[in-house]
């Protein structure tokens, strides 16, 4: 059972365009969520993580916006460039529980920035 | 030097074969983690280690077996290899903080892009 659902599955976006990635999870008892980005031929690396006790996390052109009610929670990329072009990974983990120190990770999308 | 190396890199093998991917990282971390990737299903975990003498089973660890020989080095052997593993393996690492953080970042290594015939 995927507890952590990802969409969409592949994005194409102009440079200069904002890509957004929505994922949405059951575990209530999730408490930290990282996104992952993965460039072909390389291993995910951490892009930004929120905890559940802020509705939104700014990092440079990337922001993450949490909504707890809903379960869901997206990455925002602004001004997207032809470097961003990646796999990205949304994730779930929690401080206790069967979850923890383990990672959730969502479907992957597949960004692509034309220029 | 990759804080955290996967070996192979690239390995084709026949079913039935029995095959071992190896771990090795430098960043002294406690906690290790093996998962596959197959496209449209992200990562799935496979097991993980919390330190060497902990071991457990992830969410497929069916046809699969580990072994944590030190903190920097961790294993994943499939005793008889069939088509349906093949996959792209991730090594990872993370820290524990001294067992007070649940909910901290993993490092991955390159992969190792397994076929098998």
């Amino acid at each position: 059972q995927q507890q952590v659902k990802q969409s969409p599955q592949s994005l194409i976006v102009q440079k200069g365009g904002i890509s957004i990635i929505n994922c949405a999870y059951e575990n209530t008892a999730f408490d930290y969520f990282p996104w992952y980005q993965q460039f072909p031929g390389k291993g995910p690396a951490l892009l930004i993580a929120i905890r559940p006790d802020v509705s939104e996390k700014k990092e440079g052109r990337f922001t993450i916006s949490f909504n707890k009610s809903a379960k869901q929670f997206s990455l925002h990329i602004m001004d997207s460039q032809p470097g961003d072009s990646a796999t990205y990974f949304c994730a779930a983990s929690s401080n206790g529980g069967t979850s923890y120190g383990k990672l959730t990770f969502g479907q992957g999308t597949i960004l692509t920035v034309h220029p | 030097d990759a804080d955290v190396t996967q070996t192979p890199r690239n390995r084709i093998t026949k079913t039935g074969k029995r095959i071992m991917l190896e771990c090795s990282q430098t960043k002294g971390h406690d906690r290790m983690y093996w998962y596959r990737q197959d496209p449209g299903l992200g990562l799935r975990l496979i097991y993980y280690s919390f330190d060497v003498k902990d071991i457990n089973k992830g969410e497929i660890s069916d046809g699969y077996s580990v072994s944590r020989q030190a903190q920097a080095k961790f294993s994943l052997s499939l005793e008889s290899a069939i088509p349906n593993q093949t996959a792209l393996y991730f090594c990872a690492t993370s820290d524990s903080l001294g067992g007070a953080g649940g909910n901290q970042p993993q490092h991955f290594g390159d992969g190792t892009r397994l076929s098998i015939l």
